[in-house]
């Protein structure tokens, strides 16, 4: 079984901090590394789809970095905002099997004003 | 809009009863997943499908099955509800081929009393 690992399991920070949070999964037979944004009481929702090693991916203030050899990624919020608040969950995916995701824990952040 | 809907939202059912949960998509997505949000773990993988006629088994998926008929629908069943499959359950689908985001449905909470 893929074990995708996060860290860290939550995180409390000031508006305007940045951070990071750590995803490790299983470097054999990787195929893609996904992150998604959870909001309370809605659907996990698509941040960023990473196949390549050293790819880099952004989106406003959230970016990700992918090092498929040794079996991790970070996202990182630029000056994070109150509505950054939310469960940032990676999953990982091995090659044959690429449409099926194994998440990890995820990394619940709570930004406050 | 294509969309992928769960239903029911809630349901509340007593040990030992069989329930189906339905799933819906209008994506035409081949992939389609059935996971369980459980604290500490994130979601959990119960069965997923490749394809119509096609289903397999995740990490959790003792006392839970699935069918696939046709493209746009995978219900997942719970032979004999049991008090651990209290949970929230979400649906998710995705297209066959190069590493492609995954959709969520809203999510059905379980209770079994």
């Amino acid at each position: 079984i893929l074990n995708v690992e996060q860290s860290p399991q939550s995180l409390h920070v000031q508006e305007g901090d940045s951070t990071n949070f750590t995803c490790s999964f299983p470097s054999s037979n990787f195929y893609a590394l996904h992150w998604y944004r959870w909001e309370t009481a809605k659907s996990p929702e698509a941040l960023f789809v990473m196949t390549l090693n050293g790819d880099e991916k952004k989106k406003g203030r959230i970016s990700a970095t992918l090092n498929t050899k040794e079996g991790y990624s970070y996202l990182y919020i630029k000056g994070s905002q109150p509505e950054d608040s939310a469960t940032y969950l990676c999953a990982s995916s091995i090659y044959n099997q690429g449409g099926k995701l194994i998440f990890g824990q995820g990394t619940e952040l709570s930004v406050k004003p | 809009d294509a969309e992928i809907t769960q239903s029911p939202r809630h349901k509340i059912t007593e040990t030992g009863r069989q329930v189906t949960l339905a799933c819906h998509q209008t994506w035409n997505h081949n992939n389609m997943f059935w996971y369980r949000q459980d604290l500490g773990h994130g979601l959990r993988l119960i069965h997923y499908s490749y394809g119509v006629h096609d289903t397999n088994k995740g990490e959790v998926s003792d006392g839970y099955s699935v069918s696939r008929s046709n493209t746009e629908d995978l219900p997942l069943t719970l032979e004999s509800a049991a008090s651990s499959q209290t949970s929230v359950y979400f649906c998710a689908s995705s297209e066959r081929g190069r590493p492609r985001e995954a959709f969520f449905g809203q999510g059905t909470r379980l209770t079994v009393v």
